[in-house]
């Protein structure tokens, strides 16, 4: 079983429809969440970070997180064309020098 | 947010010359910096882990003699790949973590390396 798990999709979704992506990881102890978006040929952009369980909003933007389930989610209202990316949830057990461990990514179409 | 700062963005050498790629924290104390390798339509694949003024630790199958890693000071790290052929091709990604007071990482806009 990997650490963490994400559907790859494609996911393809109207313009102004609500978006759920979801990661499951099976490691208690990572306790830092993040949600990144990638453009094609870009370094992946943070969009959200979480620490713990509870939800946290910005803008458009909610990221959940569940820890007694082990499952992250990211929701996207009202969604735009330029939210399609590909969708890479991360996480870490401490905020020091390790490395994050990634999901593979969630690659989202938004048709206007 | 944080500015980490990756160059050149692009970049095509001959097969057996050596290429640098340089990834600088523009605007906090980078005490960690990550290299990660990306091939078309996959996830990043952690290359390595370097703090500053230590060795890197390179996850299993680098090359830690092909894939050179300098992290010489809290901005800055180098990836260097020597003698480079057309299977290096690939989109290198650099990424930084400030330490303690802030867990998120950052990432580089990223390097796209063409060997021919």
């Amino acid at each position: 079983q990997k650490e963490v798990e994400q559907d790859p999709g494609p996911l393809s979704v109207p313009e102004g429809a609500i978006v759920s992506l979801n990661c499951t990881y099976s490691n208690s102890a990572f306790q830092y969440f993040m949600w990144y978006r990638q453009y094609s040929r870009k370094g992946p952009e943070l969009l959200m970070y979480t620490y713990s369980s509870g939800n946290k909003e910005d803008g458009r933007f909610t990221a959940q997180v569940d820890k007694s389930s082990k499952y992250i989610s990211l929701f996207i209202r009202d969604s735009q064309p330029s939210d399609s990316a590909t969708y890479l949830c991360a996480m870490s057990r401490n905020s020091g020098n390790t490395p994050l461990v990634f999901g593979k990514g969630t690659r989202l179409s938004v048709i206007a | 947010g944080a500015v980490v700062s990756q160059h050149p963005s692009w970049v095509i050498c001959k097969s057996g010359t050596s290429v640098k790629i340089e990834c600088r924290s523009l605007d906090f104390q980078a005490t960690t910096m990550f290299w990660y390798r990306q091939f078309p339509k996959q996830s990043l694949m952690l290359m390595a882990t370097s703090n500053e003024g230590s060795k890197a630790t390179y996850e299993q199958g680098v090359e830690k003699d092909k894939f050179l890693i300098n992290h010489a000071s809290l901005t800055l790290s180098t990836l260097t790949v020597t003698s480079a052929h057309p299977e290096d091709s690939s989109f290198y990604i650099c990424s930084a973590r400030g330490g303690q007071d802030r867990f998120e990482a950052f990432f580089g806009q990223g390097t796209r390396l063409t060997v021919v």
